[in-house]
């Protein structure tokens, strides 16, 4: 399957500032990206989907301006956390949907924990 | 309800057994059906992708789809221990449509 990648893999940082999460296609151009948090023990749950050059879209509950969502290009999304606190500390998952598969295959990235202290 | 559910487990099994793994669906739009594999602390892997009714096999593993029921099953025969891993349900209702993951079945496959 395709590849998709994601920087850093594990981040710690203070309560207050701002992360910044890269999600690459690298073998693909993606047309779709989407951003998964994941909590111990529980399942994906989908914050945003994000298509090249347009707004995000987010999920009810998700606060558009605290997750910061860019998707410059047909290979890169980023996930800003901004003002992170501990609550946020979770398994961030992107995914890509594009043209390596069929419509309807996603490609997960292999995840950013971020632990905020 | 949930649009998706899937008992979170855990699941123990010893080598060699074959496993079921299930998920319910609530909303007959549904089309797609997926499973993915995710190992501790890794992102989801597709296993297995199906659309229609009835079984697909790859290997030792088989997705049974039972529209009628809104049942989606993963058989995972001789297992071992290396399918440890939480096995996640995913579904889609259109082509090209936002995935809904069932909460995962964590599986240990004992030697």
């Amino acid at each position: 399957g395709a590849v998709v990648s994601q920087h850093p893999s594990w981040v710690i940082c203070k309560s207050g500032t701002s992360v910044k999460i890269e999600c690459r296609s690298l073998d693909f151009q993606a047309t779709t990206m989407f951003w998964y948090r994941q909590f111990p023990k529980q399942s994906l749950m989908l914050m945003a989907t994000s298509n090249e050059g347009s707004k995000a879209t987010y999920e009810q509950g998700v606060e558009k301006d605290k997750f910061l969502i860019n998707h410059a290009s047909l290979t890169l999304s980023t996930l800003t956390v901004t003002s992170a606190h501990p609550e946020d500390s979770s398994f961030y998952i992107c995914s890509a949907r594009g043209l390596a598969g069929g419509q309807n295959e996603q490609f997960f990235g292999p995840g950013t924990r971020l632990t905020v202290l | 309800q949930k649009e998706v559910e899937q008992d979170p487990g855990p699941l123990s099994v010893p080598e060699g057994a074959i496993v079921s793994l299930n998920c319910t669906y609530s909303n007959s739009a549904f089309q797609y059906f997926m499973w993915y594999r995710q190992y501790s602390r890794k992102g989801p892997e597709l296993l297995m992708y199906t659309y229609s009714s009835g079984n697909k096999e790859d290997g030792r593993f088989t997705a049974q789809v039972d529209k009628s029921s809104k049942y989606i099953s993963l058989f995972i025969r001789d297992s071992q221990p290396s399918d440890s891993a939480t096995y996640l349900c995913a579904i889609i209702v259109s082509s090209g449509g936002d995935m809904r993951f069932g909460a995962g079945t964590r599986l240990t496959v004992k030697p």
